[in-house]
This record gives C-alpha cells, sequence and structure tokens, in this order.
C-alpha cells in the first residue's frame, strides 16, 4: 500500500521560512493536500491539490510537489503556525485515502 | 455557516458496539461525500471510511472492514458509523469530514472520543 513519510519535527525562527517534506512514491502523480492541526482541535485545509490555497489562509502558506517529494512552504513563520502538519493523496489502487504521519512545526 | 457536529463517542468495554452521528448544516448533504477519519491519543491522522452518497457502497481501511459500516440519513442530514466488535486499538477521536474533488477534506466537524477499556 501506499506510504507517506514526514520529519517528526520542524524548527523555524519567526520571520523565517518554515518547508515541511512529504516523501512518497512518485508522489508527483498524485495531488497532495495539507493539513494544519492545532492542540485539541480539528484538521483544518491549508493546502489542496499540491498549491492551491483554501479562501481564508494566508498567502504565507503554499505548496509544491516534484518527483518523490511534496513541499509545503510557510514563509515569514509566526508563532501563531505552530501546529501540526498532514500531508494526504489518494491511494488510486485503493482509493483510500492515506495521510502522512505529520511533522510538529515549533517556531523560536 | 457550513458545519459538522459529531457526537455518539463514550467509553465501552471491547466487543461492545457505538453508532457515532454526524450532522451537517449549511450545505446540501444529500450532494457531497462524507468521510470518517479518526485520530488515536498523541497519533496522526487516520482514514476509516466512507459511504457513498446515495448509500449503495462503502468502503474501509483494511483494520475496521467487517467490523465498522456507515449510513447515510438524508431526511435528518446525518451520517451514521456503526462500531462493532469494538478493540483498545479503537481508541481515537473519531472526525466527519466533506470530501471533495480530488480527494481532500474541506469542513471537518470537531471530532467525538472513542474510548475501549477494560
Amino acid at each position: 500500500s501506499y506510504a507517506l513519510t514526514q520529519a517528526p519535527s520542524v524548527s523555524v525562527a519567526p520571520g523565517k521560512t518554515a518547508r515541511i517534506t512529504c516523501t512518497g512514491d512518485h508522489i508527483s502523480t498524485k495531488s497532495v493536500h495539507w493539513y494544519q492541526q492545532k492542540p485539541g482541535q480539528a484538521p483544518i485545509l491549508v493546502i489542496y491539490d499540491d498549491n492551491g490555497r483554501p479562501s481564508g489562509i494566508p498567502e504565507r502558506f503554499s505548496g509544491s510537489n516534484s518527483a518523490d517529494t511534496a513541499t509545503l512552504t510557510i514563509s515569514s513563520a509566526e508563532v501563531g503556525d505552530e501546529a501540526d502538519y498532514f500531508c494526504q493523496v489518494v491511494d488510486t489502487s485503493s482509493t483510500y485515502r492515506i495521510f502522512g504521519g505529520g511533522t510538529k512545526l515549533t517556531v523560536l | 455557516q457550513e458545519q459538522l457536529v459529531e457526537s455518539g463517542g463514550g467509553v465501552v468495554q471491547p466487543g461492545e458496539s457505538l453508532r457515532l452521528s454526524c450532522a451537517a448544516s449549511g450545505f446540501n448533504f444529500r450532494k457531497n461525500s462524507l468521510h470518517w477519519v479518526r485520530q488515536a491519543p498523541g497519533k496522526g491522522l487516520e482514514w476509516v471510511g466512507r459511504v457513498s452518497t446515495d448509500g449503495s457502497y462503502e468502503d474501509f481501511t483494511d483494520s475496521v472492514k467487517g467490523r465498522f459500516t456507515s449510513s447515510r440519513g438524508d431526511s435528518k442530514n446525518t451520517l451514521y458509523l456503526r462500531l462493532d466488535t469494538l478493540r483498545p486499538e479503537d481508541t481515537a477521536v473519531y472526525y466527519c469530514a466533506r470530501h471533495r474533488g480530488s480527494g481532500y477534506f474541506d469542513l471537518w466537524g470537531r471530532g467525538t472520543l472513542v474510548a475501549v477499556s477494560s
């Protein structure tokens, strides 16, 4: 079955750029979606279809997808961006929705 | 305002059953695909399964196949998840989420906690 791999944690200084990666076999052939989850809250969609941004999501959030790695980029990181971030795709062979293990972003 | 509200969670013993509900409002329930996603304490997100918009087809992840079923109550704008033969490893917050287009979830409920323990 298809698997997505994320680093457990990423740290960034306030005002700098954070990059969170999601690796999977030929992931560039899939649409990748990203969710932000803060403690005690439900996930919210921050990027869909590799680089689409839902209404209400700041332009600081962007996405890219190439070869075996998809990347969520958060520019000018803020303390309020601290959260767990999950990538997600559809496994076309099974139709299952697959999530990465999540990356905890720390802004300090 | 578009909203999903889950309910029905609780503490049960292994082997027991529960029925979760997900009440939808603010959008056309009949035309939208809704899925179930769970999150064990301190863990990541795991897709559980779905039922088709007309209720004729359902699909679940392997670990719950044969134990979980889902149905839709269109007159009540409510999605249901029946959890049978529960195991300790089913302990999690269960979310319902609206599914879109190429496979993303653009609207989530706040979740309901299911705890399976003897």
